[in-house]
């Protein structure tokens, strides 16, 4: 049974650029989080997707970024027109059901790098 | 909003020292995760404590839940080279559909 899956690990953007995050949750996971992780910093909420909706985008920045979680597919995050700040590691993680108990599972993060 | 503090932020230990690292919350917590990330990696899951003052031990980690339910520790006993990482806990945020996690404890072993 595959892992969280993370695609690609490392991108490169310049300032003003759109950057596309993939992640494929582990099979039979339909719950996607994603976190977005500074440098020597901890780990900051930012979305909550099932497939086809996002149940909670309270950690999502309002402008620029966007994320889905098609029927089909891995869930996207897209952020537009980059800045420096945006240069972080953004980790999915998912879990099979929505339950106050259940453990996230972790893909390796896409490290975003902003010129 | 719910917050869970964790301290030390940083601990350096000799090999073979303990090591424990501590979460707090001001309110009742439903239940608590840890989590390590080793440098240059992912969050990996350890251990989920739900009732009050629950112990779980997994080899030299020992994991303890209070018994109000708004504190956890992790302790280490006899620390290794390959315990080096940052210890995350993490809770459910209550009325909230995402989890909270702590600002972590990085824990350096020196050799």
């Amino acid at each position: 049974n595959a892992g969280v899956m993370q695609n690609p690990r490392h991108l490169v953007r310049r300032r003003g650029q759109e950057a596309r995050l993939r992640c494929s949750p582990m099979k039979g996971h339909s719950h996607v989080y994603w976190y977005r992780q500074l440098p020597e910093e901890g780990l900051k909420f930012m979305v909550y997707l099932q497939k086809e909706n996002i149940i909670d985008e309270s950690g999502m920045p309002k402008e620029r970024f966007s994320a889905e979680f098609p029927k089909e597919g891995p869930s996207i995050l897209r952020i537009q027109q980059v800045v420096r700040g945006d240069s972080a590691a953004y980790f999915c993680a998912s879990s099979p059901l929505k339950t106050r108990t259940e453990t996230q599972y972790f893909g390796p993060g896409t490290r975003l790098l902003v010129l | 909003g719910q917050q869970v503090m964790q301290i030390p932020q940083y601990q350096h230990v000799q090999e073979g020292e303990d090591f424990t690292t501590y979460c707090n919350s001001s309110t009742t917590l439903s239940n608590i995760q840890w989590y390590k990330q080793r440098p240059g990696g992912h969050p990996v899951f350890l251990i989920q404590l739900v009732k009050s003052g629950e112990v779980k031990k997994q080899k030299r980690l020992t994991f303890q839940f209070g018994e109000a339910k708004k504190n956890s520790s992790l302790h280490i006993t006899a620390t290794q080279t390959t315990d080096v990482g940052t210890y995350f806990c993490a809770t459910p945020k209550n009325y909230g559909q995402n989890f909270v996690f702590g600002p972590g404890t990085r824990l350096s072993v020196l050799p």
